[in-house]
């Protein structure tokens, strides 16, 4: 089955303790993205990557970091979690990246609960 | 930059009544324009897409139309049921996809 998997779905921790929430897609989709969601703000990109070793900044990208090392996996890193970054995150795929690639589907993960204490 | 305004919720409606939910963009150039559903718990979900102006897009009884001289993209459905209860995101892709606020919507027995 075609799908987009994040681990934890649901974290609570401590302020500044690292931690990871990874990401995975089974598409072979060259295009990643990670997205967090907050009431009354939507969803807002924080990092994408266009494919293996291209990683880029998306709209708040601060405090985070991502890697993508291999075609199917895109980490999202907290190195030093604060409690503004309590939110749910959600990962998302699709089969190629920006501009020309407009009118691709992107699929998205069941998304990651996170609370920083 | 490129943008998404639509209608603030939450929604409430009763079965089997009319569903419109607004949505306008904001773009350069020729976007694509899709509806995103979010069901309680879970992540988001293509509901459907129009790629360029005076497409339509259906899927479960839902139709938007890409309205470009209006820059629209009004989502419908003719009688709702319970559990469309959900989230509603508009969004578009141009260079990156950006999404509207969402709207919520209720629909009581």
């Amino acid at each position: 089955e075609a799908q987009v998997t994040q681990n934890p779905r649901y974290l609570i921790t401590v302020t500044g303790k690292k931690l990871t929430v990874t990401c995975s897609q089974n598409m072979n989709h060259e295009y990643m993205s990670w997205y967090r969601q907050d009431p009354g703000l939507g969803l807002r990109q924080i990092y994408y990557s266009m494919n293996v070793e291209v990683t880029d900044k998306g709209d708040v990208p601060e405090g985070y970091k991502v890697s993508r090392k291999e075609k199917r996996n895109f980490p999202l890193i907290l190195e030093s979690p604060s409690p503004n970054q309590t939110s749910l995150y959600f990962c998302a795929s699709s089969l190629r990246g920006r501009g020309t690639s407009s009118t691709d589907t992107q699929y998205f993960g069941p998304g990651t609960r996170l609370t920083v204490l | 930059g490129d943008s998404v305004t639509q209608m603030e919720g939450p929604v409430t409606l009763s079965e089997e009544a009319f569903l419109t939910i607004n949505c306008t963009y904001t773009a350069t150039g020729y976007p694509s324009l899709f509806w995103y559903v979010q069901y309680p718990g879970e992540g988001l979900q293509l509901l459907l897409k129009a790629t360029k102006a005076d497409d339509k897009g259906s899927n479960k009884g839902f139709e938007a139309t890409y309205r470009k001289e209006t820059t629209s993209f009004h989502l419908e459905k003719g009688s709702v049921q319970v559990s469309d209860s959900a989230v509603y995101f508009c969004a578009l892709r141009s260079e990156k996809l950006v999404f509207g606020k969402g709207t919520k919507l209720t629909v009581n027995p």
